[in-house]
């Protein structure tokens, strides 16, 4: 297995609802990485998780609540979002903190309405 | 702080003609250099990347790149473009210093139009 799965693929969203994105590899890596791509620009990075600690978080507000529950699952929790938070939400996995064979899942397309 | 520059937002080439897509990094320690491509509502696809060795590397479909020190540049090239890889394409850098857990830093990527 060599994929990283990320689930769902699409998701709408009201502003008060409470979802979770989820991702999910079995090729052994020991960090992974949740990104926030909106239209037409590059992926930003949000969470990095490595051996299981959250290890970055690049000031994202408390409405996105990450969560490792083992090594082969990643979680994004979703409270409270507003409509500028949709976006394509993509997860990565790389081998360790010294490898640098990033693995992208296919992302999550979230609407927030 | 590490930083990526795609010059180029948008380059459009005719089929069969050869390509160049400019990347050009800020660092002030080493780094670790890669090419994504992205294809309409798809995630990211590894093209190529450096990490170490020969300063020039290539993909399985006839992509390369070559990484230049002193430069500060890891341009992408292709000799003969396919309709079929009309994409986004991201430069992205990854830091020696932390680990590859500091994560990727993008440029703002590159759309590629093939022309028929």
């Amino acid at each position: 297995d060599t994929e990283v799965t990320q689930t769902p693929k699409h998701l709408v969203m009201g502003m008060t609802n409470k979802k979770s994105l989820k991702c999910e590899q079995h090729m052994g890596h020991r960090a992974m990485y949740w990104y926030k791509q909106k239209a037409k620009k590059p992926p930003e990075l949000m969470f990095v998780y490595s051996y299981e600690k959250l290890s970055i978080n690049e000031s994202v507000p408390s409405r996105f609540s990450p969560e490792c529950p083992n090594s082969s699952l990643l979680n994004l929790h979703l409270h409270a979002l507003q409509p500028e938070d949709s976006a394509l939400y993509l997860c990565a996995s790389s081998l360790s903190a010294a490898n640098y064979g990033y693995t992208f899942g296919s992302g999550t397309r979230l609407t927030v309405v | 702080a590490q930083s990526v520059t795609q010059l180029d937002s948008q380059v459009p080439v005719f089929e069969e003609a050869p390509v160049e897509l400019r990347c050009n990094y800020s660092s002030s320690v080493s780094v670790y250099l890669f090419w994504y491509v992205q294809y309409p509502n798809q995630g990211l696809q590894l093209l190529l990347k450096y990490l170490s060795g020969s300063t020039l590397v290539e993909s399985i479909n006839g992509f390369e790149a070559e990484f230049n020190k002193s430069q500060t540049s890891f341009h992408l090239r292709k000799p003969s473009v396919h309709i079929s890889d009309t994409a986004e394409y991201f430069c992205a850098v990854s830091v020696g210093s932390g680990g590859g857990a500091d994560g990727l830093t993008f440029g703002k990527g590159t759309h590629l139009i093939i022309q028929p």
